[in-house]
């Protein structure tokens, strides 16, 4: 049983397109992040919603649009994908209010071509 | 603004030997610090956490401890193995809003030589 579970694991794509990175997490947390790694391994945060509620929405594109149905379950979608876009997404889920850890899902490697 | 530093960037010891990552934080009012393991091409894991109320933690082999006063905070693996090769990642929780963000360091790759 996958605690956070991502779609798909790969994606390749050409520029232009548009996608959707799909997370889903059966922990009962309340919070899920979207968090970047770049080829240098950085991790850094894009977004998070607390039970559905937008908490967090770091200098990010606005090419990059989230969504949260319920919260049990987080999209990333991308608008107009760019070079620079390439990178591994990690969605996490914590229970949240900053002291506790994230459980990650098992990323998504994305590549523009 | 937050932001945590992380060193060495990389770093080889030998079978057996221990291994020791520091990192520091600049949002004194930050209270958890938490390490993650990131072996190639798989997801970050939570390894071991320490909370501000405490100044040392220990599981097994590894080991962290935290100096609020001088913003720092170390993670020591003891007889390290090869399975103990991997990105190393420590964290600190913003103190900003309540939203559980975690400002992560830029890693420290460990290569545990046989």
């Amino acid at each position: 049983d996958t605690a956070v579970s991502q779609t798909p694991k790969y994606l390749v794509t050409q520029m232009g397109n548009d996608k959707s990175i799909k997370c889903e997490q059966n922990l009962g947390h309340d919070t899920m992040y979207w968090y970047k790694q770049d080829s240098k391994k950085f991790l850094k945060i894009m977004f998070s919603y607390n039970n559905k509620e937008l908490i967090i929405n770091e200098t990010v594109p606005n090419r990059f649009s989230p969504k949260s149905p319920d919260k049990a379950h987080l999209n990333l979608h991308i608008n107009s994908l760019e070079l620079g876009d390439s990178a591994v997404y990690f969605c996490a889920s914590s229970r949240g209010g900053g002291n506790y850890g994230y459980t990650f899902g098992s990323g998504t490697r994305l590549t523009v071509v | 603004g937050e932001n945590v530093e992380q060193h060495p960037s990389t770093l080889s010891v030998q079978e057996g030997d221990s291994a020791v990552i520091k990192c520091t934080y600049s949002d004194s009012a930050s209270n958890y610090f938490p390490w993650y393991k990131q072996e190639l091409g798989k997801r970050p894991q939570l390894i071991i956490d320490i909370r501000s109320n405490v100044g040392e933690k220990k599981d097994q082999r590894i080991a962290v401890t935290l100096n609020k006063t001088a913003k720092h905070f170390s993670l020591h693996i003891t007889e390290t193995q090869p399975e103990d090769s991997a990105v190393y990642f420590c964290a600190a929780a913003s103190s900003s809003g309540n939203t559980g963000k975690l400002i992560f360091g830029q890693g420290t790759t460990l290569q545990v030589k046989p």
